[in-house]
C-alpha cells in the first residue's frame, strides 16, 4: 500500500518556540491531507483538512492561528506549531488521501509524531 | 451527525480464544466504515473496511468485521486470539465519498490478550 511519512518521528522544544512537522506522500499524489491530535490513551481528533494549494479547514475549536497547516503540493504538507506550550504536548499524527473517488481514495496514515514542550 | 462508539474501553481475552471488539455507528445514508489498531507509540495500521456488498470483511492478522444494519453495528472479531494483537482498536466512519469527506473515529478498545 501506500507510504506516509511524518518528520520528524520525535521533537523536543522549549515553551514559546514554535516547531514543524512534516507530512509526506511518498509514492501517490495526495490531494487532500488531514492532521489529527492524540492525546495519550485517547483517540484521534481530526485538527484540520487541507487541500492542495488552498487554506485548511479546521475543526471546531482548534485555533487556526496556533497550528498554522501548509499543503504547498501534492505530496508535502506541513503542521506548526507556534509559540508551543505544554499543554500543546500530544502525538500528531498525518493523513493523506488520493485523488476522489468511491472505493478510492484509500486514506493513509503516518507514523506520527510525538511532540513535547517543555 | 456520522459518528461511531465503542463502548468497551478494556477487553481481556485468553490466548487462543476468539475475541470481539464492539463497534455501533450513527449515520445517515450507507456507512462506510473502518478498523485500525495501533501498537504503542506509532501510528494506525489499516486492518479492514466496509463500504457495500457482504456484510462479513476479511482484513489483515486474520481479524474480521460483521456489518449489521439492523443494529447498527461493526463488530471485530478474531477467531483465536494471539498475544500480538495486544493493542489499542479503533473504530472509524467516514463522513461520505467525496473529496470533502472525514474519517471520524471512535474512542479505542484497549485488547489485552493473556498467555
Amino acid at each position: 500500500g501506500a507510504v506516509v511519512s511524518q518528520h520528524p518521528s520525535r521533537v523536543i522544544c522549549k515553551s514559546g518556540t514554535s516547531v514543524k512537522i512534516e507530512c509526506r506522500s511518498l509514492d501517490f499524489q495526495a490531494t487532500t491531507m488531514f492532521w489529527y491530535r492524540q492525546f495519550p490513551k485517547q483517540s484521534l481528533m481530526l485538527m484540520a483538512t487541507s487541500n492542495e494549494g488552498s487554506k485548511a479547514t479546521y475543526e471546531q475549536g482548534v485555533e487556526k492561528d496556533k497550528f498554522l497547516i501548509n499543503h504547498a503540493s501534492l505530496t508535502l504538507s506541513t503542521l506548526t506549531v507556534t509559540s508551543a506550550h505544554p499543554e500543546d504536548s500530544s502525538f500528531y499524527i498525518c493523513s493523506a488521501r488520493e485523488g476522489p473517488g468511491l472505493a478510492g481514495p484509500e486514506q493513509y496514515f503516518g507514523p506520527g509524531t510525538r511532540l513535547t514542550v517543555t | 451527525a456520522q459518528s461511531v462508539a465503542q463502548p468497551e474501553d478494556q477487553v481481556n481475552v485468553a490466548e487462543g480464544n476468539p475475541l470481539t471488539v464492539k463497534c455501533t455507528y450513527s449515520v445517515s445514508g450507507n456507512p462506510y466504515l473502518f478498523w485500525y489498531v495501533q501498537y504503542p507509540n506509532r501510528g494506525l495500521q489499516f486492518l479492514l473496511k466496509y463500504i457495500t456488498g457482504d456484510n462479513l470483511v476479511k482484513g489483515s492478522y486474520g481479524f474480521e468485521a460483521e456489518f449489521n444494519k439492523s443494529q447498527t453495528s461493526f463488530h471485530l472479531k478474531k477467531p483465536s486470539a494471539l498475544v500480538s494483537d495486544s493493542a489499542l482498536y479503533f473504530c472509524a466512519v467516514r463522513t461520505g465519498y467525496s473529496s470533502a469527506s472525514k474519517i471520524i473515529f471512535g474512542s479505542g478498545t484497549r485488547l489485552s490478550i493473556r498467555p
